[in-house]
């Protein structure tokens, strides 16, 4: 069955940095794309954007252009993405997502001053 | 960017009995051959999106049969149409048509 693993909650300094990492299994990796979407607590859903996973081509939503950056490791089936210059707004858990059908369990990520 | 509205943000509903939210987009999301980009998920409390309702109107997999999607162009219902009380949680509609994708800011659903 499609599973998202993801990696576990982080606890960062304002102006550091996160990678969060989603190991995909179930499916051939490179035949969908992967979204990253964003919660802040007691928010809705924010997507930030996505990675084609076949040629690592990225789009990026503007709110997050310069700071974020997804990648991938096709040989693992593992994507990445990670979130420079932190601020205190970006404490929220991240979910990575197969497209936008099967989605990872979250991991939160608190940023403190 | 499109923009997805919903109406109710929230919602009181006795089990058994029907609900209904409506979704809306700033423009149409019917790309030219024929699909719409029109998804519906269901976030239980504590938990990730599940996608329920894909291109408007197709349940995914093992998704119960009382939940059902319509509507076209730029407008979107989710029906259920006997809630019940594992129903319960923040539903979003989202739009796949154009870059940014966009999500809607949620219908929260309780029984009562």
């Amino acid at each position: 069955q499609v599973q998202l693993v993801q990696s576990g909650p982080e606890v960062k300094r304002s102006g550091a940095s996160v990678k969060v990492s989603c190991k995909a299994s179930g499916y051939n990796f490179v035949s969908y794309g992967i979204s990253w979407v964003r919660q802040a607590p007691g928010q809705g859903l924010q997507w930030m954007g996505w990675i084609n996973t076949s040629n690592g081509n990225t789009y990026y939503t503007e709110k997050y252009q310069g700071r974020i950056t997804m990648t991938t490791d096709t040989s693992t089936s593992t994507a990445y993405m990670e979130l420079r210059s932190l601020r205190s707004d970006d404490t929220a858990v991240y979910y990575c997502a197969r497209v936008i059908s099967f989605w990872g369990q979250g991991t939160l990520v608190t940023v403190s001053s | 960017e499109i923009v997805m509205t919903q109406t109710p943000l929230s919602l009181s509903v006795t089990p058994g009995q029907p609900a209904s939210i409506s979704c809306k987009s700033s423009q149409s999301l019917l790309q030219s051959d024929g699909k719409t980009f029109l998804y519906w998920y269901l976030q239980k409390p504590g938990q990730p999106p599940q996608l329920l309702i894909y291109e408007v109107s197709n349940p995914f997999s093992g998704v119960p049969h009382r939940f059902s999607g319509s509507g076209s162009g730029t407008d979107f219902t989710l029906k259920i149409s006997r809630v019940e009380a594992e129903d319960v949680g923040v539903y979003y509609c989202m739009q796949t048509l154009q870059l940014p994708w966009t999500f809607g800011p949620g219908t929260k659903v309780e029984i009562k």
